[in-house]
């Protein structure tokens, strides 16, 4: 059974600090997403991440794919409350429609 | 244009009435997903259809039944649910190869008294 397991699982920080999410698994994907999710609204996509090293950066926002595809992580810098939110990585392998979903990391920056 | 549209946004049904939920994309994809999320917990993938056709069904009890009109629509038909059905129901869409970006809806809250 693939798995995918986010750390940590809840993240309380103030405005302005740094912070990183991983996700972490034992099967290979063929890309990972990461989203983020407000309360009562569906997951918004904030990056697909297919190469084994890749770096994408979104303004403050950092994304890792590991080397051998197995885990990821996402790094911000200098957080601010609109960052709060959860934050959700999907693994997604090739030749199937089943998406693995990370546990998902709970994220208050504070005022 | 990589939007998901949803209706309704929010739903409160009875266990005896009989509804629908409704999902539109026009990005061209031809894979289609519904999910179930409750709160605080990541969404559980329901239904897959594939070129219009069921492709995965995660064991759902037969009173949700899905349905694919065409490429661009996907419908979930809800009749006697239970409390414990009230949830977040998520509907998504992807290019067919598999390991795509998925892409999801905004949502319907539904509540089932």
């Amino acid at each position: 059974t693939q798995l995918l397991e986010q750390s940590p699982q809840f993240l309380s920080i103030q405005e302005g600090e740094n912070l990183t999410v991983y996700c972490n698994s034992s099967s290979v994907f063929s890309s990972l997403q990461w989203y983020r999710q407000e309360p009562g609204e569906g997951p918004v996509l904030l990056v697909t991440v297919v190469t084994g090293g890749e770096v994408k950066k979104l303004k403050r926002l950092t994304f890792q794919f590991g080397d051998a595809r197995k885990d990821s992580s996402l790094h911000i810098t200098a957080a601010q409350t609109g960052d709060t939110g959860l934050y959700l990585c999907a693994g997604a392998s090739s030749g199937t429609y089943k998406y693995i979903f990370g546990t998902g990391t709970r994220l208050k920056v504070l005022a | 244009d990589t939007e998901v549209t949803q209706t309704p946004k929010h739903l409160v049904m009875g266990m005896t009435n009989k509804k629908s939920l409704k999902c539109e994309q026009h990005m061209g994809h031809r894979a289609m997903y519904w999910y179930k999320q409750k709160a605080k917990k990541p969404p559980e993938l329901m239904f897959v259809y594939s070129y219009e056709k069921l492709s995965i069904n995660e064991s759902v009890p037969s009173r949700f039944s899905p349905e694919c009109p065409n490429s661009s629509l996907l419908n979930l038909h809800l009749h006697a649910l239970q409390p414990e059905d009230s949830a977040l129901y998520l509907c998504a869409s992807s290019h067919i190869t598999g390991g795509e970006t998925q892409y999801f809806g905004p949502g319907t809250r539904l509540l089932v008294l």
